[in-house]
C-alpha cells in the first residue's frame, strides 16, 4: 500500500535559520513525489514535483529512493514561509496521496 | 470564472437528511477528485474520475455517492450520514498524463449532527 509520512506536525524556527521538513514514503512502483503549501487562509496549492528538480521559493527537495525520503528544504526561512506542508506521491491511476502535513512557523 | 470552485462552502445537516455538494473546474483538466480532510488525519483519497469514468473508491462508505456528469462537474451525494463524517471535503482537478499537478478547491465544511 502507499503511505506517506511527515514526522513533525509542528515546526518552528527563526527567521534567517534552515529549514527542513520531512517526508517518508512507501510506495511498490516508480514514485512520483510533491510539496503541497496551504498558506493561511488560501487553499492548497502545488509547491514543487521531484520531476523537475527546480527550486521554488528558495525551497528545494531531493527524491532519495535508497532512503525513500523527499524532504523538503530551505538554507534561510522567512516570515512568508509559515505555512502547512503537505507531501504527495503520486501513484499510477492519477492517484495522490498525502501526508498528515506539517505546520511550519517562522518567528520574527 | 477560473480554477476549481466548489459550492456550497459550509454545510451543516442531520443524519437523515440528503444533501449534495458540487464541484466545478474550468482549467480543461479531464481528471477530478474528492479528498476528505479531518483533523490530525491525512488528506484522504474518497473517488478519482478519469475522463468522467470513475477509477478509484477508495473503500468510501456507500452513504456518499459520486456522480460525475462531465469532465467540468463533479458532485458528492450525501445520505445517512454519521457525524464522524462531519469534515472539510476537497474537489480537485488535474490533467490526465499531464505534469501531475492538482488543483484544489477551497472545500466545503460539513457538519453532521
Amino acid at each position: 500500500a502507499q503511505r506517506v509520512t511527515q514526522p513533525e506536525k509542528l515546526l518552528s524556527v527563526f527567521k534567517g535559520a534552515p529549514v527542513e521538513l520531512k517526508c517518508n514514503y512507501s510506495y511498490s512502483g516508480s514514485p512520483e513525489l510533491f510539496w503541497y503549501v496551504q498558506y493561511s487562509r488560501q487553499r492548497l496549492q502545488l509547491l514543487l514535483r521531484h520531476i523537475s528538480r527546480e527550486s521554488i521559493k528558495g525551497f528545494t527537495a531531493d527524491l532519495n529512493k535508497g532512503e525513500t525520503s523527499f524532504h523538503l528544504k530551505k538554507p534561510f526561512a522567512q516570515e512568508e514561509d509559515s505555512a502547512m506542508y503537505y507531501c504527495a506521491l503520486g501513484a499510477t491511476g492519477n492517484q495522490f496521496y498525502f501526508g498528515t502535513g506539517t505546520s511550519l512557523t517562522v518567528i520574527p | 470564472e477560473t480554477g476549481v470552485t466548489q459550492t456550497p462552502r459550509h454545510l451543516v445537516m442531520g443524519m437523515t437528511n440528503k444533501k449534495s455538494l458540487k464541484c466545478e473546474q474550468h482549467l480543461g483538466h479531464n481528471a477530478m477528485y474528492w479528498y476528505k480532510q479531518s483533523a490530525k488525519k491525512p488528506l484522504e483519497l474518497m473517488f478519482v474520475y478519469n475522463f468522467k469514468e470513475q477509477t478509484e473508491n477508495n473503500s468510501v462508505p456507500s452513504r456518499f455517492s459520486p456522480e460525475c456528469p462531465n469532465s467540468s462537474h463533479l458532485f458528492l451525494h450525501l445520505h445517512t450520514l454519521q457525524p464522524e463524517d462531519s469534515a472539510l471535503y476537497l474537489c480537485a482537478s488535474s490533467q490526465d498524463r499531464g505534469t501531475g499537478e492538482l488543483f484544489f478547491g477551497e472545500g466545503s465544511r460539513l457538519t453532521v449532527l
